[in-house]
């Protein structure tokens, strides 16, 4: 969906080193996730936020940390603390989490690599 | 929490003909069942859904068949075409909770 914008495509993170991954969504959307995609596996739930100023751990929310200061935004860091970090990067948001049967749609990931 | 199983985990067809992938589920509160195509390196893109109301949905080639007393959920592809090709992943949702997804099943058509 082109109202989630998610940036880099490509990034690289050394030995020790935090990055950031952007996600921004333009569609009015409550809810925000971040989800894990490692080859031959399902999607993996990482951090997700249903309001402003609030989020929740998912599955595999260790070594990463995000932040939800505005509507549009929901960042995530990956942090050195995280020890196998090469994978794609999906966000995707909807309408609400609060409400059931809410389809989300997602942006068009980043492929983390390490140097 | 729910645990969604998928199979296959590949599937090859002839062009033109049906595909089905299916996908069973643990907790019978799950009310809400999406699949989502995946072309490489791309975004998952929501193709159909279903709820737990409803038994079949079509759309056009796809279709969709939930069976609540089973537990499992089906997607249909008929007269299959190359650009049908890409992972296919099935999820299910249990009321305003998370989404959990299946393993992926990596369809190719053959021409």
């Amino acid at each position: 969906d082109g109202g989630i914008t998610q940036s880099p495509k490509y990034l690289f993170r050394k030995e020790g080193q935090n990055v950031t991954l952007s996600c921004e969504q333009n569609l009015n959307h409550d809810a925000m996730y971040w989800y894990r995609q490692d080859p031959g596996q399902g999607l993996r739930l990482i951090y997700y936020s249903q309001i402003v100023n609030d989020f929740q751990k998912g599955d595999i929310a260790e070594g990463y940390s995000v932040s939800r200061e505005k509507k549009e935004s929901f960042p995530l860091t990956v942090t050195s603390a995280q020890k196998n970090p090469t994978a794609f990067y999906l966000c995707a948001s909807s309408v609400t989490g609060s409400r059931i049967n809410q389809p989300q749609h997602f942006g068009d990931g980043t492929r983390l690599s390490i140097l | 929490g729910e645990n969604v199983e998928q199979h296959p985990s590949t599937l090859s067809v002839q062009e033109g003909d049906s595909a089905v992938i299916k996908c069973t589920y643990s907790d019978s509160a799950s009310n809400y069942f999406p699949w989502y195509k995946q072309e490489l390196g791309k975004r998952p893109q929501l193709i159909i859904d279903i709820r737990s109301n409803v038994g079949e949905k079509k759309d056009q080639r796809i279709a969709v068949t939930l069976n609540k007393t089973a537990k499992h959920f089906s997607l249909h592809i008929t007269e299959t075409q190359p650009e049908d090709s890409a992972v296919y992943f099935c999820a299910g949702q249990t009321g305003a909770n998370n989404l959990f997804f299946g393993t992926g099943t990596r369809l190719t058509v053959i021409p």
